[in-house]
């Protein structure tokens, strides 16, 4: 149980396009979703936290009118990476949390997708 | 402010026993994470402590005491697929995680 999907696995596209992530919880009804990105060697770095039905929450120096969230269902979160640039290259992974997870907090992570921008 | 620390690289042999430390200041706590990540993976829970103490699961252990602010995960009879980072991630108050850098763990034959 407790698993959480990632749409697309990875992605290559245009300087300039948008891009748009999916994450799904497949057998949870997941409350509060977390987006991270991750450069080569470096650890995660979280972006945004959402709850389901509210804006999300957007770490500091993360451009919210960049990369747009929407946590529209209790099972799907949405990730737009708007007029991607070279340096938007990385790691995406998203986690989820919600009735899954008990006691613990515990968050379950995708597999992440990896967005190379030519 | 927050702050997690672990070190960044180890070297272990294969079928000996490895100790990686995590040190944590946090707003608050409840409790501390320890997920195995692999290159080019998400990572995957490990472990959950929020009492003192030592708690074992097969060959990997975590121990945490809450007055030190410290932990540690505990690897036995290491193999070559152990050959990972370990994330150390504390939770404050408002039940968000606060990550360490990762350490590097290699393995050696």
């Amino acid at each position: 149980g407790a698993v959480v999907s990632q749409h697309p696995s990875w992605v290559i596209c245009k300087s300039g396009t948008s891009v748009k992530i999916e994450c799904r919880s497949l057998d949870f009804q997941a409350t509060t979703m977390f987006w991270y990105r991750q450069f080569p060697k470096q650890s995660l770095m979280l972006m945004a936290t959402s709850n389901e039905g509210s804006k999300a929450t957007y770490e500091q120096g993360v451009e919210k009118d960049k990369f747009l969230i929407n946590h529209a269902s209790l099972t799907l979160s949405t990730l737009t990476v708007t007029s991607a640039h070279p340096e938007d290259s990385s790691f995406y992974i998203c986690s989820a949390r919600g009735t899954a997870s008990g006691d613990s907090y515990e968050q379950y992570f995708g597999p992440g997708t990896r967005l190379t921008v030519t | 402010g927050q702050n997690i620390d672990q070190p960044t690289e180890m070297t272990a042999t294969e079928g000996a026993i490895v100790q990686i430390n995590c040190t944590y200041q946090t707003s608050g706590f409840n409790g501390l994470f320890w997920y195995q990540q692999h290159a080019g993976e998400a990572p995957t829970f490990l472990s959950y402590n929020v009492l003192d103490g030592l708690e074992e699961k097969g060959r990997f252990s975590s121990f945490l005491s809450r007055s030190k602010g410290y932990s540690y995960l505990l690897l036995k009879e290491l193999q070559m697929k152990d050959s990972a980072s370990y994330l150390c991630a504390a939770m404050d108050s408002n039940y968000q995680l606060i990550w360490g850098a990762g350490t590097k763990l290699i393995i050696k034959p």
